[in-house]
């Protein structure tokens, strides 16, 4: 069965460092998302993205967030400064339009801890 | 937008109990309530999901049931084992597929045999 790929499994950084969190979508699938989960809450989205653009985006995904789908196969999300507060697991899922499924599939997440 | 609100946040049961996790939704313009478990540092995994057009779904053990009116969906679990023990997560969606799913606040179930 096809699955969502991230990397890296975990992410360590200094406060107020660039940080770019990588994802591969199954390959048929149009439509991308990344979501975050600080420890211990639930699951927030953050961003989708189709067609090379941000199709909607939360009060969460500030300036200092951005995403891209550099080549055919990653799609990517990067924090340009990060702060404490920004530690959490961040997961990416992928959807595949003109399916009947309804099914975002999720990668199996990239922990970020920021000292 | 879109609030759902998921009880118990908390939930202990005994192997071979049945275990029933409740969701409600604020936007009647949701359509799709799929329910995921997650195990300590894994990814959410889709475990049942159904759409507004059915009102229960089963699958071996595990059920769902939608009340559109009330805007509120349960998952049941039967015969839990202790492999149940995890965080459950239920979430909506409106319109179609390419839609946020917008999660609950998570149940942690323990199964003890």
């Amino acid at each position: 069965e096809p699955e969502v790929t991230q990397t890296p499994s975990h992410q360590v950084t200094q406060m107020g460092q660039e940080v770019i969190l990588r994802c591969v979508p199954i390959s048929n699938h149009l439509y991308f998302y990344w979501y975050r989960q600080i420890l211990g809450q639930k699951v927030e989205f953050l961003v989708s993205f189709y067609n090379n653009e941000i199709s909607e985006k939360s009060e969460i995904f500030d300036d200092q967030f951005s995403v891209e789908r550099p080549d055919g196969s990653n799609f990517t999300l990067k924090i340009r400064s990060t702060k404490l507060e920004d530690s959490a697991m961040y997961f990416c899922a992928s959807w595949g339009a003109g399916t009947s499924e309804d099914t975002q599939y999720f990668g199996p997440g990239t922990r970020l801890t920021v000292l | 937008g879109e609030n759902v609100e998921q009880h118990p946040s908390t939930l202990s049961v005994q192997e071979g109990d049945s275990a029933v996790i409740k969701c409600t939704y604020s936007d009647s313009a949701s359509n799709y309530f799929p329910w995921y478990k997650q195990e300590l540092g894994k990814r959410p995994q889709l475990i049942i999901d159904i759409r507004s057009n059915v009102g229960e779904k089963k699958d071996q053990r595990i059920a769902v049931t939608l009340n559109k009116t009330a805007k509120h969906f349960s998952l049941h679990i039967t015969e839990t084992q202790p492999e149940d023990s995890a965080v459950y997560f239920c979430a909506a969606r409106k319109n179609t597929g390419f839609q946020k799913l917008v999660f609950g606040t998570g149940t942690r179930l323990l199964v003890s045999p």
